[in-house]
C-alpha cells in the first residue's frame, strides 16, 4: 500500500513564524503535491513537484514555498506564517503513468497561526 | 476554464441509494476519479473512470458518465452510516482539479 505521511497532524503557530511542514512517501512517486483544504472552497494547489529540484506553482502560492531535495521529501514553507494560513494542508503523491493523476493522501496537518 | 461544480449537501436515511452529481468542463479529461475523506483525514481514492467508458461498478458504488453533457455520477446503493463523508469529484486535467466536495449525511 502506498503510505503517505505527513510531520504532524495538528500544529500551533504564531504570527511571523517560520513554518515547516513535512511530507515523506515510500512508493517511490515523481509526483507530490500539496493543497489547503478550506470549508466551502474544497481543495486548492499550492504547489507540485514532478521531480528532485522541481517545482511548479499551483493556484494559490502566494506566501508559500516548497522544496524537494529527495525523491521521497517534499516540504511546504510558509516563511512568515499569517492568520490568513490558518487552514488544514494536504500532500498528496502520484506515479507517471496512464493514471498519473490518481493521487494518494496523507492524513493532513491542521495549522492554526495565532 | 476548468471548474468541477457539486452540489454541498446530502442527506440521505440508512438503507436508501446516494446519487451525487458532478460536472466538468474540460472535455480533453481522460480520467476523473471519486475520492471519499472522512472526518479529520486525508482523501481516500474511492473509485475512477476512463473517459471512454459509460458506467463502471464495483461492489456498492456505481459510476456513471455522460460526456455529452460533462456530467459525472456516483451512486452508493445500501448507504450506510459509515458512508458519511465529504465526496470530492475530480478531473485529470492540466493537474487535478477538484470539486468543493458534496458532504453526505447519512441518518439512521
Amino acid at each position: 500500500d502506498v503510505k503517505v505521511t505527513q510531520s504532524s497532524r495538528y500544529l500551533v503557530k504564531r504570527t511571523g513564524e517560520k513554518v515547516f511542514l513535512e511530507c515523506v512517501q515510500d512508493m517511490d512517486h515523481e509526483n507530490m503535491f500539496w493543497y489547503r483544504q478550506d470549508p466551502g472552497l474544497g481543495l486548492r494547489l499550492i504547489y507540485f513537484s514532478y521531480d528532485v529540484k522541481m517545482k511548479e506553482k499551483g493556484d494559490i502560492p502566494e506566501g508559500y514555498s516548497v522544496s524537494r531535495e529527495k525523491k521521497e521529501r517534499f516540504s511546504l514553507i510558509l516563511e512568515s506564517a499569517s492568520t490568513n494560513q490558518t487552514s488544514m494542508y494536504l500532500c498528496a503523491s502520484s506515479p507517471w503513468g496512464t493514471s498519473s493523476y490518481e493521487q494518494y493522501f496523507g492524513p493532513g496537518t491542521r495549522l492554526t497561526v495565532t | 476554464g476548468e471548474d468541477v461544480e457539486q452540489s454541498l449537501f446530502l442527506s440521505v436515511r440508512e438503507g436508501d441509494s446516494s446519487v451525487i452529481n458532478c460536472t466538468y468542463t474540460d472535455s480533453s479529461s481522460t480520467y476523473l476519479y471519486w475520492y471519499k475523506q472522512e472526518p479529520g483525514a486525508g482523501l481516500q481514492l474511492l473509485t475512477y473512470i476512463f473517459s471512454n467508458m459509460d458506467m463502471k461498478q464495483d461492489q456498492r458504488l456505481t459510476v456513471l458518465l455522460n460526456k455529452k453533457d460533462k456530467h459525472l455520477s456516483l451512486r452508493i446503493a445500501d448507504t450506510q452510516t459509515g458512508d458519511s463523508a465529504i465526496y470530492f469529484c475530480a478531473e485529470a486535467g492540466t493537474a487535478l482539479i477538484f470539486g468543493k466536495g458534496t458532504t453526505l449525511s447519512v441518518s439512521s
